[in-house]
């Protein structure tokens, strides 16, 4: 079982839609949670973070953890052509020194 | 915010020749970097941790003497490639933290593409 696991897609929606991704992980001592976006021949840069269970929201981004089942997933509303990037989740180890990515969600915007 | 820079952003070299890459921080006291790769459609593997003036911690399968890793003063860590071959081609990423802070407070350099002929 991988650490970290997403969905590769690619997920498809319309501009304008929500785009939901998804993401779960493996080590239950995990407390520090990340959703990372980068485009194609770029490095990652921070979307969002997230260390409680339920909804934390930034502009059009709103992420969601779900400790007891060991899921976080991101939200992006009003999706816009821009928003096309693999979408990588990440995880703080339970020593809280190593970042542990996910493969990455790649997401297509439809104008 | 706080700007990681990488040298080169693309290299290209002979199957058994070394190469160097530099990750910087540019206005902040990098006390912490780490080193990435990423292979094609696959996740950032971290390849090992460097702290300024101590031995570099690499993680299991990273082969320590082929990938060695200088993190001489606060603001620069170095990665060199040794006898490269055409299967280390990958995007090279390295990331810095200054002190006290989680690695989440991490910032990505540019990254660096390597590709081994």
């Amino acid at each position: 079982q991988k650490e970290v696991e997403q969905n590769s897609g690619p997920l498809s929606v319309p501009e304008g839609a929500i785009a939901s991704l998804n993401c779960t992980y493996s080590d239950r001592g995990s407390q520090s949670f990340f959703w990372y976006r980068q485009y194609s021949g770029k490095s990652p840069e921070l979307i969002m973070f997230i260390y409680s269970n339920g909804d934390k929201e930034d502009g059009r981004f709103t992420a969601q953890l779900n400790k007891a089942s060991q899921y976080v997933s991101l939200l992006i509303r009003d999706s816009q052509p821009s928003d096309s990037a693999t979408y990588l989740c990440a995880v703080l180890n339970t020593g809280g020194f190593k970042t542990i990515f996910g493969a990455g969600t790649r997401l297509f915007v439809k104008a | 915010g706080a700007v990681v820079s990488q040298h080169p952003s693309r290299v290209i070299c002979k199957s058994g020749t070394s190469v160097k890459i530099e990750c910087r921080s540019l206005d902040f006291q990098a006390t912490t970097m780490f080193w990435y790769r990423q292979f094609p459609k696959q996740s950032l593997m971290l390849m090992a941790t460097s702290n300024e003036g101590s031995k570099a911690t690499y993680e299991q399968g990273v082969e320590k003497d082929k990938f060695l890793i200088n993190h001489a003063s606060l603001t620069l860590s170095t990665l060199t490639v040794t006898s490269a071959h055409p299967e280390d081609s990958s995007f090279y990423i390295c990331s810095a933290i200054t002190s006290g802070r989680a690695a989440y407070e991490q910032y990505f350099g540019p990254g660096t593409r390597l590709t081994v002929t």
